[in-house]
């Protein structure tokens, strides 16, 4: 069975950094690229950024770039969000994320969510 | 500004039959964008039903389907139930390993 377990939320100050964890299990992690996906409060779904399953190619939504850092390690089964120079609107649930293939293609396994809320 | 567009909402009576749609404020969806729909009840995460057009997830139920109908995504629920009272979300790819979500349909079954 497919487990994904996010974990590192919680609540920061404005400008500050957090580091989100998401443990793999149950697949062959090392073969799947991994999604976050987030959600603010009462609000939709967004696609934050994704990794290829070596971690060569890496992509982020346009609204991100040079906050958040996406990364891996297939040894350890284990995907990671760096997320720097918080800001308010980032307050949301993060969804850690498994692909259908190696490369970039759609989620099919979803964690239940860590959430991250920045406030002053 | 909103992107790829959905309904907000929709009803449907039990039993009954729905289309969704997702589309591009700008353009045409076309299976090259490689369109996936995902369902998600208040407080929990989402799920996935379809992805590249029309291939149901593992254990998805074949009463969802997806297809292109005109220039736009569709996914139909054939003999709605309760418990698909949820909020639908799709995705596309819009190139250059970028994907981005619908806004979102809220489904009521009554």
């Amino acid at each position: 069975e497919v487990q994904l377990v996010e974990s590192g939320g919680g609540p920061v100050k404005p400008g500050e950094s957090l580091r989100l964890s998401c443990a793999a299990s149950g697949f062959t992690f090392s073969s799947h690229s991994m999604t976050w996906v987030r959600q603010a409060p009462g609000k939709g779904l967004e696609w934050v950024s994704s990794i290829s399953s070596s971690g060569t190619y890496i992509y982020y939504a346009d609204s991100l770039k040079g906050r958040f850092t996406v990364s891996r390690d297939n040894a350890k089964n284990s995907l990671f969000l760096q997320m720097n120079s918080l800001r308010a609107e980032d307050t949301a649930i993060y969804y850690c994320a498994k692909t259908y293939c190696s490369t970039t293609c759609p989620t099919d396994q979803w964690g239940q969510g860590t959430l991250v809320t920045v406030s002053s | 500004q909103t992107v790829v567009t959905q309904e907000p909402s929709f009803s449907v009576s039990p039993g009954g039959t729905v289309t969704l749609t997702c589309g591009l404020k700008s353009g045409s969806v076309s299976t090259t964008y490689y369109p996936s729909w995902y369902q998600q009840t208040p407080g929990q995460a989402p799920r996935t039903l379809i992805y590249t057009t029309n291939t149901r997830s593992s254990g998805v139920p074949d009463r969802f389907s997806g297809s292109i109908l005109g220039n736009k995504a569709a996914l139909t629920i054939t003999g709605a139930q309760a418990d698909d009272e949820s909020d639908y979300y799709c995705m596309l790819y819009m190139g250059s390993g970028i994907w981005m979500f619908g806004g979102g349909t809220k489904l009521t079954v009554l």
